[in-house]
């Protein structure tokens, strides 16, 4: 089956430094990714839609310029989280499908960011 | 808008007992429907998803979900817990049937105790 992976999968940084996490589609290309982020015990919340060659699709309430997403390639999104504050900290999760998003999305593993 | 509850944060069961996962959703527009099984420090996987091909949808692992529109709900069920059922279930709701952009319920955790 299709595979999506995230790199790094735990990061710890200091507060106000930037950290960037991959998101990668091993098996597939994928020109649509989505990045959610998972608070503790609570639900995953949508943040934007990636799509390849063009601007990120941010979703109400979502800074786009702390939380910047590059899709420069079919096979590979990034999120980079700037001047990253403690309350940033949390499990961010990227999918990718198949046909430009009209299948299936399947989720990387997931990175856990703890910002000191 | 399209919303997903879940109800019960936290449901425990015996080993070879029943599973039942409650869910409940709000849309305006047909909706389709997902079941997501997260183990500790991993990914989402999908178990099981409803088209709108047929109300009662089997997935994976011997669960299945099945969709009653005057209820709006969309229960998740396996007639026989299993220990390695234990993990976080995840509801969701799309307006497509890709599941892209999905609405997360917030998620029911499965204890299974021998």
């Amino acid at each position: 089956g299709a595979v999506v992976s995230q790199h790094p999968s735990w990061v710890i940084c200091k507060s106000g430094t930037s950290v960037k996490i991959e998101c990668r589609s091993l098996d597939f290309q994928a020109t649509t990714m989505f990045w959610y982020r998972q608070f503790p015990k609570q639900s995953l919340m949508l943040m934007a839609t990636s799509n390849e060659g063009s601007k990120a699709t941010y979703e109400q309430g979502v800074e786009k310029d702390k939380f910047l997403i590059n899709h420069a390639s079919l096979t590979l999104s990034t999120l980079t989280v700037t001047s990253a504050h403690p309350e940033d900290s949390s499990f961010y999760i990227c999918s990718a499908g198949l046909a430009g998003g009209q299948d299936t999305q399947y989720f990387g593993p997931g990175t856990r960011l703890t910002v000191l | 808008a399209q919303s997903v509850t879940q109800l019960g944060s936290h449901v425990s069961v015996s080993e070879g007992a029943l599973v039942l996962l409650r869910c409940n959703y709000s849309s305006s527009v047909p909706p389709y429907l997902f079941w997501y099984v997260q183990y500790p420090n991993q990914g989402l996987q999908l178990l099981l998803k409803y088209t709108s091909a047929a109300t009662l949808v089997k997935g994976i692992n011997g669960f299945e979900a099945e969709f009653k529109k005057s209820e709006t709900s969309f229960h998740l069920t396996k007639p026989s817990a299993h220990m390695s059922d234990a993990a976080e279930y995840f509801c969701a709701v799309s307006e497509n049937q890709a599941g892209t952009a999905l609405i997360f319920g917030k998620g029911t955790t499965l204890s299974v105790s021998s």
